[in-house]
């Protein structure tokens, strides 16, 4: 069991470029979580995945984020045109559906928009 | 949404010492969970405790679920300790959907 696995570990991107990241769940994971982390606050919940569809998303996932996971295995976070205010850490977590259910998170890909 | 509380905010303790830290959510959870966000920012499961109590070591975790709160208690502490601990509750009667998180508790021990 290698645990998640996010990539990059960190960006730093100039306003208004696109930026991607990449989720690896743990392997027999069939749910996959994004969350935001901003500076002295706790995660937030971005979006959610089982298997391939994509079932949940807040309301912070504006028309700039898509997230996806094609074959319901590995998932990816764009975010186009890029704001100051997306610096932050995005995180990702995984966790088999069961009648008791931990979500297991990923280091994290930290954000700088210049 | 539900409302997840966390306190104190901020904890400064000698090694050694023990603490409790709480968390009080707003609603009936089904999932709660405790995390240690160690500097680098990885969030480190620590327990799963919607109900009941649970030990690991010198940590250990009491959840009342009909009085909507939870304790995390740490004994004998140790510089390595020293993080920001945050609890997470899933809302409602069945799994798989977001987690809340509370503000955290930011820990220092100090030597």
């Amino acid at each position: 069991d290698t645990g998640v696995s996010q990539d990059p570990r960190h960006k730093i991107t100039k306003r208004g470029q696109n930026v991607t990241f990449r989720c690896d769940p743990i392997s027999e994971h069939n749910r996959l979580y994004w969350y935001r982390q901003t500076l002295g606050q706790g995660p937030e919940f971005l979006t959610y995945f089982q298997n391939e569809a994509q079932l949940e998303k807040s309301r912070l996932l504006s028309d700039r984020f898509s997230a996806e996971r094609p074959k319901g295995s590995f998932s990816t976070l764009e975010i186009q045109r890029t704001e100051q205010g997306d610096s932050a850490m995005y995180l990702c977590a995984s966790s088999l559906a069961s009648y008791q259910e931990t979500q297991y998170f990923g280091p994290g890909t930290r954000l700088l928009v210049l | 949404g539900i409302q997840v509380e966390q306190s104190p905010p901020d904890l400064i303790l000698q090694e050694g010492a023990n603490s409790t830290l709480r968390c009080n959510f707003s609603d009936s959870v089904n999932n709660l969970q405790w995390f240690h966000q160690n500097p680098w920012g990885q969030l480190i499961n620590l327990f799963y405790i919607p109900s009941g109590t649970k030990q690991n070591g010198r940590l250990s975790a009491t959840t009342v679920a009909t009085e909507r709160y939870s304790l995390l208690y740490i004994s004998s502490s140790q510089t390595t300790d020293s993080g920001v601990y945050f609890c997470a509750v899933e809302r409602g009667e069945t799994s798989g959907s977001r987690l809340t998180f509370g503000e955290g508790t930011q820990l220092t021990v100090n030597p």
